[in-house]
């Protein structure tokens, strides 16, 4: 049962332009939300995070949007660079529940 | 430097023998994490511990033992017994249970052949 999906396995982005990562989840007492960004052979590393009593949070060029009607999160990169190209992981968790529910990734290719 | 070490970075093992993976955090985080990922697939949680001398299963603990005698150790055993044992370890470490995130380690591929 996969409580947290990521439906595109892939999504290529020119430079500068702006990337969209999405993430939905089918488990509503989720209520704190992250996404990862992970290179091959190294572990992921934390990027933003977002708790249910908000429906955005800025970082930077990250922003996580989310809508909990729809049970759906995204992360919005702007502007793209190349050293985001990497897979990009969402994860939730709720109160009560010790673990962390990763999704299957995102790869995001930047290209020049 | 704060952080998360685990070693070796690569481990072969023949099948049949059992395995132990280390990890080790000066970060003083009181939760511990195991995790495996495969090809194509997220992360998949092992093994847990909240603190010391206590862990509970994660999603594929079969195959797997852990221990936690020390708040900054928390090794991995890889058993004979688990079916498909290659693949990419994963160990992370966070402040509390809920609400932060968790911080990994560089990661252990395993082969076993």
């Amino acid at each position: 049962d996969q409580q947290v999906k990521q439906n595109s396995p892939s999504l290529s982005v020119q430079e500068g332009r702006i990337s969209i990562l999405n993430c939905d989840y089918t488990n509503s007492m989720f209520d704190y939300f992250l996404w990862y960004k992970k290179y091959p052979a190294e572990g992921p590393t934390f990027l933003i995070s977002i708790s249910s009593i908000k429906d955005k949070n800025e970082d930077g060029r990250f922003t996580v949007f989310l809508n909990k009607s729809a049970k759906h999160l995204s992360l919005h990169i702007v502007p793209s660079q190349p050293g985001d190209s990497a897979v990009y992981f969402c994860a939730a968790s709720y109160f009560g529940n010790e673990k962390l529910t990763f999704g299957t990734g995102t790869r995001l290719t930047i290209i020049p | 430097d704060g952080g998360i070490t685990q070693s070796p970075k690569y481990l072969f093992r023949k099948e049949g023998q059992n395995v132990t993976l280390s990890c080790e955090q000066n970060l003083n985080h009181d939760a511990m994490y195991w995790y495996r990922q495969d090809p194509g697939q997220g992360l998949r949680l092992i093994y847990y511990s909240q603190i010391v001398n206590d862990f509970q299963k994660g999603d594929i603990a079969e195959g797997y033992s852990v221990s936690r005698e020390k708040k900054e150790s928390f090794p991995l055993t890889v058993t004979s017994a688990q079916k498909n044992p290659t693949a990419f370890y994963l160990c992370a470490s966070s402040p509390g249970v809920h609400g932060y995130e968790q911080y990994f380690g560089p990661g252990t591929r395993l082969t076993v052949t």
